[in-house]
């Protein structure tokens, strides 16, 4: 089914491991997004991308590295996970410049131990 | 801190009664949006009022925007039990760029039969 998949669903690692979060959309939107959800804090963009190649900082970005290499592809690393890096990580596409409307994947839900 | 917050954080009704959450931010907006999340699921994207608009509706969704109190109002008629989710307001900041969306934390709403 066409959309925006996120891979894994659930993952467990341990502090000091590097883990990648996959995020791949079907529809060619040139913006994709990185959230976190954290229960108090909601939502909290992590990083965004404009286009292959173009990233930029969101509100929370220490402590991650993304990539776009291609359109589809948006993935978030965790170069050496910590505790407070425990959270569910949504990845969200858009359309156009003017975010009217953004489309979420069903979420990675990450623990660190 | 968050630019939207919404309020109440918790709502319980019965089936068939209406339900009225509210968001205030803190800076001018081109628009506010209004997402539905269901329990383990990504975010769905509900309805958009641009900052010139007052009051839009959707079904049996209705948002009123007032910019001069920085506030927004999500009413759902006739709640279902379908309905029970938690309700996000999302804005997009005048000078932000317009690509990019902060959320606020968040309304649980829990219709029973």
């Amino acid at each position: 089914d066409a959309g925006i998949t996120q891979s894994p669903r659930y993952k467990i690692t341990e502090t000091g491991r590097q883990v990648t979060l996959m995020c791949h959309q079907t529809w060619s939107h040139s913006y994709m997004f990185w959230y976190r959800q954290d229960l108090g804090h909601g939502l909290r963009l992590i990083y965004y991308s404009a286009a292959a190649d173009i990233t930029d900082k969101g509100e929370v970005p220490d402590g991650y590295v993304v990539s776009r290499s291609k359109t589809e592809n948006f993935p978030l690393t965790l170069e050496s996970a910590t505790r407070s890096q425990t959270s569910v990580y949504f990845c969200a596409s858009s359309e156009g410049h003017w975010v009217e409307k953004l489309f979420f994947g069903s979420g990675t839900q990450l623990s660190v131990l | 801190s968050q630019q939207g917050e919404e309020d109440p954080q918790a709502l319980s009704i019965q089936e068939g009664e209406n339900a009225t959450m509210n968001c205030s931010y803190k800076t001018s907006i081109n628009n506010l949006q209004w997402y539905r999340q269901n329990s383990g699921r990504g975010l769905v994207h509900l309805i958009l009022i641009r900052s010139n608009e007052r009051e839009k509706h959707s079904g049996r969704l209705r948002v009123t925007l007032d910019t001069s109190k920085k506030s927004s109002s999500l009413l759902i008629t006739a709640s279902r039990a379908a309905d029970t989710a938690s309700y996000f307001c999302a804005t997009s900041l005048t000078g932000g760029g317009g690509n990019k969306l902060t959320f606020g934390t968040g309304t649980q709403l829990k219709v029973e039969l």
